[in-house]
């Protein structure tokens, strides 16, 4: 069945370093790949969508880029703000109907 | 514009008992999916709504159950709840055209005990 593999937690980063959570999939089809962000106590909040093969998704510097190839939507930061600390999940869909999430990487940016 | 909002925030029941969550989806959206997010975990889908029908259904036994009303709110039915059942309920809605925009309510915080 379709399956969302996230990196271990949790992740500690400085203020400005550079920012790789992995991410892999598997799936039957074509599926949409997205980034969701959950702020501490806050509800889910897409960040980032591709819904075909090599298409990159980008928003607030967060990017991410489909690849067919490697089942892969690793998503990336080129500086991480003490603001970007939150919980990211990694999520497909290839119906539209049903989304299977990963189970979440903490991020905690220290100043 | 309100967003996606869940009733109530928190609840406690007794195993075996029966619990009703609500949820009215953002102003415009049609679709409602109801997910079960465990603490550490990640979102699991229970099942999805449209057009007050059942259109999908993860993995989840028939004491889950659901309902969408006209107005496009929906509610989230368990039966005879077992602790495994303490959970964060997220609720999430989309235009059926826009799938992949779901936006989530805030959760319903169920524990059994």
């Amino acid at each position: 069945g379709d399956s969302v593999t996230q990196m271990e937690g949790p992740v500690t980063l400085s203020e400005e370093a550079f920012l790789t959570i992995n991410c892999t999939y598997t799936a039957t089809g074509y599926p949409s790949l997205f980034w969701y962000v959950q702020y501490p106590g806050e509800g889910l909040q897409l960040l980032l969508k591709a819904t075909k093969a090599d298409d990159k998704g980008s928003n607030k510097g967060f990017e991410a880029t489909y690849r067919k190839e490697t089942t892969s939507f690793h998503l990336e930061k080129g500086s991480v703000q003490v603001s970007d600390s939150a919980v990211y999940f990694c999520a497909l869909s290839a119906t539209g109907n049903q989304f299977y999430f990963g189970t979440g990487t903490s991020l905690t940016v220290i100043p | 514009d309100a967003g996606v909002t869940q009733s109530p925030t928190h609840l406690i029941k007794t195993r075996g008992q029966q619990v009703t969550l609500r949820c009215s989806p953002k102003s415009g959206h049609d679709t409602v999916s109801w997910y079960q997010q465990a603490l550490g975990q990640g979102p699991q889908f229970i099942f999805q709504y449209y057009e007050e029908e059942e259109r999908q259904r993860g993995n989840f036994p028939d004491r889950f159950s659901g309902h969408q009303f006209p107005n496009y709110s929906s509610e989230l039915n368990v039966n005879a709840l077992l602790l495994g059942d303490s959970a964060l309920y997220l609720c999430a809605s989309s235009l059926e055209q826009l799938y992949y925009e779901q936006y989530f309510g805030p959760g319903t915080r169920l524990t059994v005990t």
